[in-house]
């Protein structure tokens, strides 16, 4: 199957600094990304959907301004967590879908970037 | 909004136990349905996947969902479960529309003991 990397797997920072995780496809080009957080003992919640050039789409609740998605090419994929505090402390996924999964919606997962704010 | 509920949050059986884990989602168009299995540590693999034909889908390591659409359920089952089941396992929908978001259920958490 389809393989998709995330960079790095564990991030701690100090609070007020800011943290990029990049999500990379291996082996297809991705021509959507989706960003997910998932909090402990919860499910995955999605944080926004990136396409390659062009701006992504939050979800509600989500502030962009606080959390920067670039996708720049059709392989990558980045989060920024901006100014960072420990509320933010989460498991970050990434997902990828492919051109073959444009009428299935079938993703790719990333191994998650577990960031700890301190 | 669309969502999708798992109603059993912690199951524990003990080995060779058949397994039936539900999932019910509210939208009322055409939906793609997933379950994915999280291992202790591990990322989220794809465990089988419904797009359309035949509701009763097989997928790896023995699993099975059938996908009952007036009931709006996708349940997973096993009908001999293992000690290496003992994961978390998410249902997942999406709408056939523009965006394909995936939506997850809160996850179903399975320990399976010898």
């Amino acid at each position: 199957g389809a393989v998709v990397s995330q960079h790095p797997s564990w991030v701690i920072c100090k609070s007020g600094t800011s943290v990029k995780i990049e999500c990379r496809s291996l082996d297809f080009q991705a021509t959507t990304m989706f960003w997910y957080r998932q909090f402990p003992k919860q499910s995955l919640m999605l944080m926004a959907t990136s396409n390659e050039g062009s701006k992504a789409t939050y979800e509600q609740g989500v502030e962009k301004d606080k959390f920067l998605i670039n996708h720049a090419s059709l392989t990558l994929s980045t989060l920024t967590v901006t100014s960072a505090h420990p509320e933010d402390s989460s498991f970050y996924i990434c997902s990828a879908r492919g051109l073959a999964g444009v009428h299935t919606g079938e993703l790719f997962f990333g191994e998650g970037s577990r960031l700890t704010v301190l | 909004a669309q969502s999708v509920s798992q109603h059993n949050h912690h199951v524990i059986l003990s080995e060779a136990a058949s397994l039936e884990l539900g999932c019910n989602y509210s939208y009322g168009g055409t939906v793609n349905l997933f379950w994915y299995v999280q291992y202790p540590g591990q990322h989220l693999q794809l465990l089988l996947k419904y797009f359309s034909g035949d509701p009763l889908v097989k997928g790896i390591k023995g699993f099975e969902a059938e996908f009952i659409k007036s009931k709006f359920s996708f349940n997973l089952r096993k009908p001999s479960v293992q000690w290496s089941d003992t994961a978390e396992y998410f249902c997942a929908v999406n709408e056939m529309d523009s965006s394909y978001k995936l939506i997850f259920g809160s996850g179903t958490r399975l320990l399976v003991r010898p």
